[in-house]
């Protein structure tokens, strides 16, 4: 199947600095990529939606400022946690997705874990 | 199965029995189903999927059901082994333009020696 990878896999920051997560689709155009939070135990949420080079949809009581999104190639998508804080530590996943293309399973990268201290 | 609080629902099952589990999904307009498994601190990991003109669908050790009548999914596991323990989620697709996927709660699957 296709692959999507995230990098870091884990990210340690202090309070008010801020975090960039990468997902890339190493094999297929991902016309557009999810962003996903998950708390221990629990389902996963989504958070934003973005098409490539077009602005991303987020979720009702997603802040758009905190959580900024980037989708400007075919192959990548960044998130930036801004201004992070201890209630942001959470377990963040991506996914990719071609159906125009064919692709209609959403493949999903490793996860980012992140820690905020 | 249910939702309890935050706990995930949980299924014990030796190992060489078969595992089933379900999910209700939301949405009749739904016509595109997966089912995702999740080992812990990874991402999810396609397992089958099943569109909505279907109502069964196989794959290895795996089968995919589906009941359009009352929105039910089951993904049943022949002969489950200890590594099928993880968490299982079914996601539908509404079929929206933005192509997003709604995930159910999950299921704790757990494989006894």
């Amino acid at each position: 199947g296709a692959v999507v990878s995230q990098h870091p896999s884990w990210v340690i920051c202090k309070s008010g600095t801020s975090v960039k997560i990468e997902c890339r689709s190493l094999d297929f155009q991902a016309t557009t990529m999810f962003w996903y939070r998950q708390f221990p135990k629990q389902s996963l949420m989504l958070m934003a939606t973005s098409n490539e080079g077009s602005k991303a949809t987020y979720e009702q009581g997603v802040e758009k400022d905190k959580f900024l999104i980037n989708h400007a190639s075919l192959t990548l998508s960044t998130l930036t946690v801004t201004s992070a804080h201890p209630e942001d530590s959470s377990f963040y996943i991506c996914s990719a997705r071609d159906v125009p293309g064919g692709v209609f399973e959403a493949f999903f990268g490793q996860g980012t874990r992140l820690t905020v201290v | 199965g249910e939702s309890v609080g935050l706990h995930l629902p949980t299924l014990s099952v030796q190992e060489g029995d078969n595992s089933i589990i379900n999910c209700a999904y939301s949405n009749s307009a739904s016509d595109y189903f997966i089912w995702y498994k999740q080992e812990s601190g990874k991402g999810p990991q396609f397992i089958i999927d099943i569109r909505s003109n279907m109502d069964k669908r196989q794959g290895q050790r795996v089968t995919v059901l589906l009941n359009k009548t009352v929105k039910h999914l089951s993904l049943q596991i022949a002969a489950t082994q200890p590594g099928d323990s993880a968490v299982y989620f079914c996601a539908e697709d509404s079929g929206g333009s933005n192509y997003k996927l709604t995930f159910g709660k999950g299921t704790l699957l757990t494989v006894n020696p």
